[in-house]
């Protein structure tokens, strides 16, 4: 199975950007790069996802390196509500539907 | 709005009980999934049913059942609880596909077992 690798944690000041990295060294040409988060308290939600080019959506944009061995989620202004563990995620061909996820990075966001 | 709920957020059983814990979801999806999360493990996966009364095992389905006799309902059974199944348990759902798909987790039932 590939694996993501990504640092345990990780802090920001409000209102600033942020780069989230995770490497996957050994992704398969067919898995796609997905990121979910998870605040406090309550279940994962799905932030963004991608294959080769780089995603933007209303929550966070994904830049992939054009080797796809590693990822960045951005975010591009941090809030206090952004504080939350983030988990890189390769959804796996011979999984089906599972997602298998690692130890994420724990984001702290200072006022 | 996606909406997936699950019975309890917070249930404490003995052990030896036999332990329900609900899940449903209002998007009409085909998957659902049942994970627990532990410190240090992340999640891992008990099981998943892709459709009615289907239901494959996932990473961890010792000591666990699982029930689909409607599409919006999943259920986890604990035959017989043990200590060692203390956790957070997460339900969630996604449409079929497995590359793209996202899935919509519940806010999590936490589960002591005495």
């Amino acid at each position: 199975d590939a694996k993501t690798t990504q640092p345990n944690s990780m802090e920001s000041n409000e209102e600033e950007p942020v780069h989230l990295p995770c490497n996957h060294s050994t992704i398969s040409g067919t898995d796609y790069i997905h990121w979910y988060r998870q605040l406090p308290s309550q279940g994962p939600e799905y932030v963004i996802h991608g294959l080769t080019s780089n995603v933007n959506n209303r929550m966070a944009s994904l830049a992939i390196a054009e080797d796809r061995k590693s990822s960045t989620l951005i975010l591009h202004r941090a809030t206090l509500r952004d504080a939350a563990v983030y988990y890189c995620i390769l959804r796996d061909n011979n999984a089906g539907n599972m997602l298998t996820f690692g130890g994420g990075t724990r984001l702290m966001v200072k006022p | 709005d996606v909406k997936v709920t699950q019975s309890s957020r917070y249930l404490v059983k003995r052990t030896g009980e036999k332990v329900f814990l609900e899940c449903v979801q209002d998007m009409d999806h085909e998957n659902m999934f049942w994970y627990r999360q532990d410190p240090g493990l992340g999640l891992r996966l008990i099981y998943f049913s892709y459709d009615v009364k289907m239901k494959e095992k996932g990473d961890i389905p010792e000591g666990y059942s699982v029930s689909r006799e409607k599409k919006e309902r999943f259920s986890l059974i604990l035959e017989s609880a043990s200590t060692n199944q203390t956790s957070m348990y997460l339900c969630a759902s996604s449409l079929p596909g497995y590359r793209t798909d996202t899935q919509y987790f519940g806010p999590g039932t936490r589960l002591t077992v005495l």
